[in-house]
């Protein structure tokens, strides 16, 4: 099916390691994005990529990295896993930046950091 | 910047119950509005949008209305049911900029 998903739905990893968390869409939307959704913080974005090799930092970057090599993929990569970054993270893509197309949003990856 | 502010809640309601959710934005253009809902354990789904001033979004019997005298865009439902559940979100857009989102309202209606 047609769509954007995220991978694992789950994951639980231990301090210090690296993890990746996947992202795939299936629309070719340009815009692609991360958040990281938290008690009393809301949803804030980690980095955002407004093409293929063209990448951004949102307002909570630290921590994390991403790529986007191919405009239907953008992973997203804890080089020192914290416990501070266990989360829910939402991938979302957005066909333009015009602003009445909306973001549609991944199911989620629950990160816990044991 | 552009922001945005809702009531946090949680909001409680009995079933059939009349349901608003304030919002309220300041921004420094014309953005486009929207509300997104969060059903337990899910990502964020569209509910409805507005792109202009007195544009009236609505989809699955929720209604809200784009007020640029008093910068809302409150989000109303003529009687919740149990299904309504979920975290709802107030978001905005500007030409060319990441959306702004609210903090989220949980909304539990009870049987």
């Amino acid at each position: 099916d047609a769509g954007i998903t995220q991978s694992p739905r789950y994951k639980i990893t231990e301090t210090g390691r690296q993890v990746t968390l996947m992202c795939h869409q299936t629309w070719s939307h340009s815009y692609m994005f991360w958040y990281r959704q938290d008690l009393g913080h809301g949803l804030r974005l980690i980095y955002y990529s407004a093409a293929a090799d063209i990448t951004d930092k949102g307002e909570v970057p630290d921590g994390y990295v991403v790529s986007r090599s191919k405009t239907e993929n953008f992973p997203l990569t804890l080089e020192s896993a914290t416990r501070s970054q266990t989360s829910v993270y939402f991938c979302a893509s957005r066909r333009t930046d015009r602003d009445s197309y909306g973001y549609t949003f991944g199911s989620g990856t629950r990160l816990t950091v044991v | 910047g552009d922001s945005v502010t809702q009531m946090e809640g949680p909001v409680t309601l009995s079933e059939e119950a009349f349901l608003t959710i304030n919002c309220t934005y300041t921004a420094t253009g014309y953005p486009s509005l929207f509300w997104y809902v969060q059903y337990p354990g899910e990502g964020l789904q569209l509910l409805l949008k507005a792109t202009k001033a007195d544009d009236k979004g609505s989809n699955k019997g929720f209604e809200a209305t784009y007020r640029k005298e008093t910068t809302s865009f409150h989000l109303e439902k003529g009687s919740v049911q149990v299904s309504d559940s979920a975290v709802y979100f107030c978001a905005l857009s500007d030409v060319g900029q990441n959306f702004v989102f609210g903090p989220g309202t949980r909304l539990s209606v009870l049987p």
